[in-house]
């Protein structure tokens, strides 16, 4: 199994609800990653969790709450979003943090994000 | 810091014409560099990768780039494309500990 697997791919919240964003993987990846992407930008790191531990936080708003259960699943919990937080959301993994192929990104579908 | 500049926002070129996309990247040290591939309402999927070793490398679709120490560039070529080659590419660059850096990004359209 080679895939990072995203759900949902679309959700539409307001600005007063509670949703989760979840991922998961079963490659043996140590190392799982959240990413915003905005329509014709690159990918935006926001955490780095290596080992279930987070590891960065690219000082992200504190109504983005990251969540690694175990060293498969991920999951990004969304309250109180901004319609300005509307974007795809990038889940990855990559191999332990540290190693060469830590460096090489499995990318999942995304989510794709509306705040109204 | 580490960051990476794509030098062309946008290329349009026809079916079976050669292509390069140009990507430069700044660091300090020893780094790792990408590139990745976005096809409309997808996530990037990974093209090819240096991490050490030959400076040219290979992706399975034709695409080939090569490591530039001296220019600090890794410029991403094919010499014939496809209209399915339509797509957003994104140079990056990691100087280890799982943290990349993209490019802002190249939307190769492949005209028929």
């Amino acid at each position: 199994d080679t895939e990072v697997t995203q759900t949902p791919k679309h959700l539409v919240m307001g600005m007063t609800n509670k949703k989760s964003l979840k991922c998961e993987q079963h490659m043996g990846h140590r190392a799982m990653y959240w990413y915003k992407q905005k329509a014709k930008k690159p990918p935006e790191l926001m955490f780095v969790y290596s080992y279930e531990k987070l590891s960065i936080n690219e000082s992200v708003p504190s109504r983005f709450s990251p969540e690694c259960p175990n060293s498969s699943l991920l999951n990004l919990h969304l309250h109180a979003l901004q319609p300005e937080d509307s974007a795809l959301y990038l889940c990855a993994s990559s191999q332990e943090s540290g190693a060469a192929g830590a460096n090489v990104l499995t990318f999942g579908a995304g989510s794709r994000l509306t705040v109204l | 810091a580490q960051s990476v500049t794509q030098l062309d926002s946008q290329v349009p070129v026809f079916e079976e014409a050669p292509v390069e996309l140009r990507c430069n990247y700044s660091s300090s040290v020893s780094v790792y560099l990408f590139w990745y591939v976005q096809y409309p309402n997808q996530g990037l999927q990974l093209l090819l990768k240096y991490l050490s070793g030959s400076t040219l490398v290979e992706s399975i679709n034709g695409f080939e780039a090569e490591f530039n120490k001296s220019q600090t560039s890794f410029h991403l070529r094919k010499p014939s494309v496809h209209i399915s080659d339509t797509a957003e590419y994104f140079c990056a660059v990691s100087e280890g500990a799982g943290k990349s850096t993209f490019g802002d990004g190249t939307t190769l359209t492949v005209k028929p």
